[in-house]
């Protein structure tokens, strides 16, 4: 069975700092992930996805993150946080050969401090 | 504009008493699919559809109906709501998934309150 697991489920930056949020996966076979991004009272909207090409994969607004096999993580970085970037970020494995589900992490609360 | 609508975005309700969220997509989309989302669970998927007329259950399907008569639209059906179906509920599409999981687009999610 897939998963993800978020290894924290806040995270505070000041504005202008790097930011890390972490996942690890669990997949039996290579792994199709995603990151996604959900503002207060808004939708999910869809931040970068890995699907076997590239493993520095680009996103928008300046997030990337990096799919590491050995490691089975595929942690979501930023060089520089911005306030707009204040969000729940949620790591996402899909089941797509069976159902196309897609399985949520727990998600990482994001602070930014001025 | 491509988009994924849900109505209604706010709801509160009494128990058993039966409603209808709609989901509608403007993308030609065959997948479609409905999850609730709950603190500290992340989301989890209630029903999806691969195409009209055909459905199936996801992990947390109990209490919920849906249906899929026209490509655009999957309303999801609470037939006798209770308190613990009180959540926020999001809907999404893609294109199907033959070769690769596809993107899904979410709708901006219904908050529904059972009392």
């Amino acid at each position: 069975a897939q998963s993800v697991t978020q290894l924290d489920s806040h995270v505070s930056v000041s504005e202008g700092t790097p930011v890390l949020l972490r996942c690890n996966y669990s997949s039996s076979y290579s792994p199709s992930l995603f990151w996604y991004v959900q503002h207060p009272n808004k939708g999910l909207q869809l931040l970068l996805k890995y699907t076997s090409a590239a493993t520095l994969v680009k996103g928008i607004n300046g997030f990337e993150a990096e799919f590491k096999k050995s490691e089975t993580s595929f942690h979501l970085t930023k060089p520089s946080a911005h306030m707009s970037d204040a969000a729940e970020y949620f790591c996402v494995v899909s089941d797509w050969g069976a159902t196309n589900k897609l399985i949520f992490g727990t998600g990482t609360l994001l602070a930014v401090q001025p | 504009e491509a988009q994924v609508t849900q109505n209604p975005r706010y709801l509160i309700t009494v128990t058993g008493k039966k409603l209808t969220v709609t989901c509608s997509q403007n993308m030609n989309h065959e997948y479609m699919s409905w999850y609730r989302q709950d603190p500290g669970l992340g989301l989890r998927q209630i029903y999806y559809s691969m195409n009209v007329e055909v459905t199936d259950k996801g992990d947390v399907p109990e209490g919920y109906k849906v249906s899929r008569k026209e490509k655009r639209n999957f309303p999801l059906i609470l037939e006798s709501p209770s308190p613990n179906q009180t959540s926020l509920y999001f809907c999404a599409s893609s294109l199907l998934p033959l070769r690769g999981p596809e993107t899904q687009y979410f709708g901006p999610g219904t908050r529904l309150l059972v009392l």
